[in-house]
């Protein structure tokens, strides 16, 4: 069964600043995707990454995928207040129709 | 566009007391799932419909049951309501299987 873990799970950023957030998973999965939730909002598709080296930007963020290592990374670049949310990445664990989600990365940008 | 509708957005049950959480897309697609969201514990899968006619249990169905009325509909009934299942659920829709999720807005359910 596929386990997917997010690190770190809470992140404290100031503005201006880079960073990464990264999705471990456990077993082989054939797609990674990335979901972003406002505060006490729905969660909203960001990326869908389907093969090994596939690299996806749109803004400040840039999602990428390493099969080989079963890793995903979702980079900042240069924080803004507004992307203050949760971050979710989720693995499909094959031929089922289930996507597992990670716990989610809490991100809080100050000023 | 609508997308993926709930009702309701808010509810507070006594403990025993039933009730369903209705779902409903507008967007042709095949595959329903109803998640629950707790606080730490990221979204964890009830149940899902992988299409028209079909339903499947996830990581925490106990207590819960579904139906897949139509292509349309998928509703998540609480046939006895526990203070473990106050909880935000959330309804979610794909073309097929392990397809993008595309979710509706959430339900924040109360239990006493």
């Amino acid at each position: 069964e596929l386990k997917v873990e997010q690190n770190p799970l809470f992140l404290s950023m100031q503005e201006g600043k880079n960073y990464t957030i990264y999705c471990n998973y456990s077993t082989t999965s054939d797609r990674l995707y990335w979901y972003r939730q406002d505060p006490g909002k729905s969660l909203e598709s960001l990326f869908v990454l389907l093969s090994n080296g596939a690299v996806k930007q749109e803004g400040r963020l840039m999602a990428s995928l390493d099969t080989k290592a079963r890793l995903s990374t979702l980079h900042i670049t240069a924080a803004v207040h507004d992307l203050s949310a949760t971050f979710f990445c989720a693995g499909s664990g094959g031929s089922n129709y289930k996507l597992t989600f990670g716990k989610g990365t809490l991100l809080t940008v100050n000023p | 566009n609508a997308g993926v509708t709930q009702t309701p957005k808010f509810q507070v049950l006594k403990t025993g007391q039933s009730m369903t959480l209705q779902c409903a897309q507008d967007m042709n697609h095949n595959s329903m799932y109803w998640y629950r969201q707790d606080p730490g514990m990221g979204l964890r899968l009830i149940y899902y419909s992988a299409s028209e006619g079909t339903t499947d249990k996830g990581e925490v169905p106990n207590g819960y049951n579904v139906s897949r009325l139509n292509k349309r509909e998928f509703s998540l009934r609480l046939e006895s309501a526990a203070p473990s299942q106050t909880s935000v659920y959330f309804c979610a829709s794909s073309l097929g299987p392990t397809g993008e999720l595309f979710f509706g807005e959430g339900s924040r359910l109360t239990v006493l």
